[in-house]
């Protein structure tokens, strides 16, 4: 069965460091997002991606985020500076249809620890 | 906005006994109802939507608009059934997924 994979598993970086975070949603999907999950806390919405540009994003998403779909196949999320609060389990999901009903499929998640 | 509210973090019942996770939303409009399931170790997986009406894995969930509540239950917790619970929510557009904060379930042999 397809399944969204991202890599690396664990990221560890130095505050101020830029960060890219990969994704490979499942290949016949068309939309594809990135939540965050800070430790102890819940998971939440950063933005969405489609057709190759932004369709929602999130108070959380500001200036020092970006996302990219460089080919058929990645999806990533660039984090330019990093800042201590950035630390947190990082999901990319992918789903087939806008439709509001359809299932969203994430991926393991990046443990993304700032220093 | 919308919001969903898991009151209870943790929540250990005995194999056998009955489970009944709490969820209750706010949000104007009609949402779209969902459970995730995380097992130990295991990526975020869908376990079953209020529209589908259907039972997964012996869960089912009832959508009572007039509390806004979508409690998730069983009748006889398995072991195997131990892991985090999240209660979600879409409200239409590109489909944001708006998460609880989600009850961990402990079932005790």
């Amino acid at each position: 069965e397809p399944e969204v994979t991202q890599t690396p598993s664990h990221q560890v970086t130095q505050m101020g460091q830029e960060v890219i975070l990969r994704c490979v949603p499942i290949s016949n999907h068309l939309y594809f997002y990135w939540y965050r999950q800070i430790l102890g806390q819940k998971v939440e919405f950063l933005v969405s991606f489609y057709n190759n540009e932004i369709s929602e994003k999130s108070e959380i998403f500001d200036d020092q985020f970006s996302v990219e779909r460089p080919d058929g196949s990645n999806f990533t999320l660039k984090i330019r500076s990093t800042k201590l609060e950035d630390s947190a389990m990082y999901f990319c999901a992918s789903s087939t249809s806008r439709d509001r009903v359809h299932e969203q499929f994430f991926g393991p998640g990046t443990r993304l620890t700032v220093l | 906005a919308q919001r969903v509210t898991q009151p209870e973090k943790l929540l250990s019942v005995f194999k056998g006994a009955p489970v009944e996770l709490k969820c209750n939303y706010s949000y104007s409009g009609s949402p779209e109802l969902f459970w995730y399931v995380q097992y130990s170790r295991q990526r975020l997986q869908l376990l079953l939507r209020h529209i589908s009406r259907e039972s997964i894995k012996g869960f089912t969930a009832d959508l009572n608009k007039g509390e806004t509540s979508f409690h998730l239950k069983k009748p006889f917790a398995q072991e195997e059934d131990s892991a985090m619970y999240y209660c979600a929510l879409t409200t239409g557009g590109y489909q944001k997924v708006t998460f609880g904060t989600g009850t961990k379930l402990q079932v005790i042999p």
